[in-house]
């Protein structure tokens, strides 16, 4: 069965350096979606991706991130500046066109010391 | 926005016991509410999702009901066994194509045999 990949599984970085997390959806599907949940919290929404634009944004999702699908597989998450806060486990997900079902990433742990 | 409840945050059942996790929302205009199992480190899975045009739903032993009114909707797991110990999200979405999801903080299941 098809599934939603991730790279890294984890990334350490320094307060103040750019990072870049990678997934690559399911092959099929045309909605992308990037959540993150902090160590024992609840999934929080940042963005959804559709036909080369983002459709929704959440608060948390401000001028530091930004996405991007630079080819026709590949969907990024980049933090241009991270802050010890936004250590957290980072999912994708993505969906058929028509349906609801969102499958998620296996996830990237991000470290910011 | 959309503003999901989830209790209890934990739940310990005997083997073979029911177990039961309730969720509410905030926003009428919600529609589809899925249910997902996360196990220590990996991603969450889909176990169950109900739309609001449908008041129960069924797949062998777990069931979602849905209360449109009241604005709540449960996860119910008959006969638990001890691999359903886990963490359960539920989410709430009101938007079709790029059906943001806004998750419940969560319920950790612990079966005991």
């Amino acid at each position: 069965e098809p599934e939603v990949t991730q790279t890294p599984s984890h990334q350490v970085t320094q307060m103040g350096q750019e990072v870049i997390l990678r997934c690559v959806p399911i092959s099929n599907h045309l909605y992308f979606y990037w959540y993150r949940q902090i160590l024992g919290q609840k999934v929080e929404f940042l963005v959804s991706f559709y036909n080369n634009e983002i459709s929704e944004k959440s608060e948390i999702f401000d001028d530091q991130f930004s996405v991007e699908r630079p080819d026709g597989s590949n969907f990024t998450l980049k933090i241009r500046s991270t802050k010890l806060e936004d250590s957290a486990m980072y999912f994708c997900a993505s969906t058929l066109l028509g349906t609801d079902t969102q499958y998620f990433g296996p996830g990237t742990r991000l470290t910011v010391l | 926005g959309e503003n999901v409840e989830q209790h209890p945050s934990t739940l310990s059942v005997q083997e073979g016991d029911s177990a039961v996790i309730k969720c509410t929302y905030s926003d009428s205009a919600s529609n589809y509410f899925p249910w997902y199992k996360q196990e220590l480190g990996k991603r969450p899975q889909l176990i169950i999702d109900i739309r609001s045009n449908v008041g129960e739903k069924k797949d062998q032993r777990i069931a979602v009901t849905l209360n449109k009114t009241a604005k709540h909707f449960s996860l119910h797991i008959t006969e638990t066994q001890p691999e359903d110990s886990a963490v359960y999200f539920c989410a709430a979405s009101f938007q079709t194509g790029a059906n943001n999801l806004f998750f419940g903080t969560g319920t950790r299941l612990t079966v005991i045999p």
